[in-house]
């Protein structure tokens, strides 16, 4: 069974500090991996999207890395800010007719002032 | 330019009770999708559309009917509402499916949240 498992399920860092969020996955055939930004009340956003042969990717402050050969991605955030707070989902998707996505449970993530 | 809008954004129904999710969007999207988002779980898709007229069983479909009679609507509807029912629903768009990365990429909507008491 296709699965997404994220860790930490929640953290709390302190403004201006650094913090890695994981996501393991057991799907399979890979196709490619998001990574989502969810405000409390509002819809995710897409950070990044990264194929098999990508290991990093950035979006500002953002930086997601991949390694497909232990099905393992990480998400850093850099000197975070107030409005990093909220709930980030990674999501892969496989080889396969149709929307074949899988989601992880997100990690909500609260950065205090 | 509004992207994926749902209506209505809140909803408190009654066991038994019909009611329908309009979602809509302006970007031309061929996929439309539904999820629903409950606490410690990820989204699930309950239907998805590859494109007018066309509609698709997801995860968890079971006591949802949906509808694409536009490209730009997607109807959720559920006929008689139970409490097991109370959740975020989302619906999102795509210009296709989750395949392709450049053209997979979901944009969600703000969401609709549902209680069945």
């Amino acid at each position: 069974k296709n699965q997404v498992e994220q860790s930490p399920q929640s953290l709390i860092i302190l403004e201006g500090k650094n913090c890695t969020l994981q996501c393991n996955y057991t799907v399979s055939p890979f196709s490619n991996l998001r990574w989502y930004k969810q405000d409390t009340g509002r819809g995710p956003v897409s950070l990044t999207i990264m194929t098999f042969s990508e290991n990093t990717k950035s979006n500002g402050r953002y930086t997601a890395t991949l390694d497909a050969d232990t099905k393992q991605s990480s998400l850093h955030i850099t000197a975070s800010q107030l409005s990093d707070s909220a709930s980030y989902i990674c999501v892969v998707s496989a080889k396969a007719a149709g929307n074949k996505l899988t989601f992880g449970g997100g990690t909500r993530v609260l950065v205090k002032p | 330019n509004a992207g994926v809008t749902q209506t209505p954004k809140f909803r408190v129904l009654k066991t038994g009770q019909s009611m329908t999710l309009l979602c809509a969007q302006d970007m031309n999207h061929e996929y439309m999708y539904w999820y629903r988002q409950d606490p410690g779980m990820g989204l699930r898709l309950i239907h998805y559309s590859v494109g007018e007229g066309t509609t698709a069983k997801g995860e968890v479909p079971d006591g949802y009917n949906v509808s694409r009679l536009k490209k730009q609507n997607f109807l959720l509807g559920l006929e008689s509402a139970a409490p097991s029912q109370t959740s975020v629903y989302f619906c999102a768009s795509s210009i296709a499916g989750g395949l392709n990365p450049n053209t997979g990429e979901l944009f969600f909507g703000e969401g609709s949240r549902l209680t069945v008491l």
